[in-house]
């Protein structure tokens, strides 16, 4: 593909309920990573694939939190039973080698 | 603990202004260091830099490395309105995971 598209761009739910965000890399790259950005600061690390292995999720705040990458491609960042701390923008990122490219996020706003 | 740190944290200018922007970090493991450029949408790749004292240039916009005392900078000469926005440095780490961590970015606002 072109570049890393995620969806939704925008997602407004309410406490306890569950989300799935999704990323979608550029084609060929082997890398996924996960970031969450709160206004203002640096985007952090939550987790990263290989492929459709999941080689660190050290940056994941708890086990609400999960990531799968069935098919090497395509990525799903799950959060369970949503808090209003979750509110962030969640970014995806994929490397082939070089440099990580972002895509545009999921804005998460838990009500 | 990694941590990078960039300063200034927000800079006013003119536009036709140069400005210098800095990054130092303390990590280990070291890969690379990244600059990405942040508006209202996706960081942006601008430069990646490996090796010390060899300058990256793109139009308007360079940057060097400096390995031994942990920085690098960020050069834009003849600034222009279009060059707003929120610039990151990320240190791309190894350690058996990889991942960025990144400093909390410097807000540039060039004034017309």
């Amino acid at each position: 593909g072109a570049g890393v598209s995620q969806s939704p761009r925008y997602k407004v739910t309410k406490r306890g309920q569950d989300v799935a965000l999704r990323c979608d890399p550029i084609s060929g790259h082997v890398s996924l990573y996960w970031y969450r950005q709160a206004l203002g600061q640096g985007p952090e690390f939550l987790t990263y694939f290989n492929y459709e292995a999941q080689q660190d999720k050290s940056g994941l705040p708890n086990d609400r939190f999960s990531a799968e990458r069935p098919e090497g491609s395509i990525s799903t960042l799950t959060i369970q039973r949503t808090e209003q701390r979750d509110s962030a923008m969640y970014r995806c990122a994929s490397r082939g080698g070089g440099p990580q490219y972002f895509g545009p996020g999921t804005r998460l706003t838990v009500l | 603990e990694d941590k990078v740190v960039q300063s200034p944290l927000s800079l006013v200018v003119h536009e036709g202004d140069t400005v210098t922007l800095n990054c130092s970090y303390e990590v280990t493991n070291f890969r690379s260091l990244l600059w990405y450029k942040q508006e209202k949408k996706a960081p942006t790749f601008l430069f990646m830099l490996t090796s010390s004292g060899i300058e990256k240039k793109s139009g308007r916009l360079s940057s060097i490395l400096d390995k031994k005392e942990l920085f690098s900078i960020l050069n834009i000469t003849a600034t222009q309105t279009g060059d707003s926005a929120v610039y990151l440095c990320a240190v791309f780490i190894i350690q058996g995971a990889q991942k960025l961590v990144f400093g909390q970015g410097t807000r540039l606002t060039i004034n017309p």
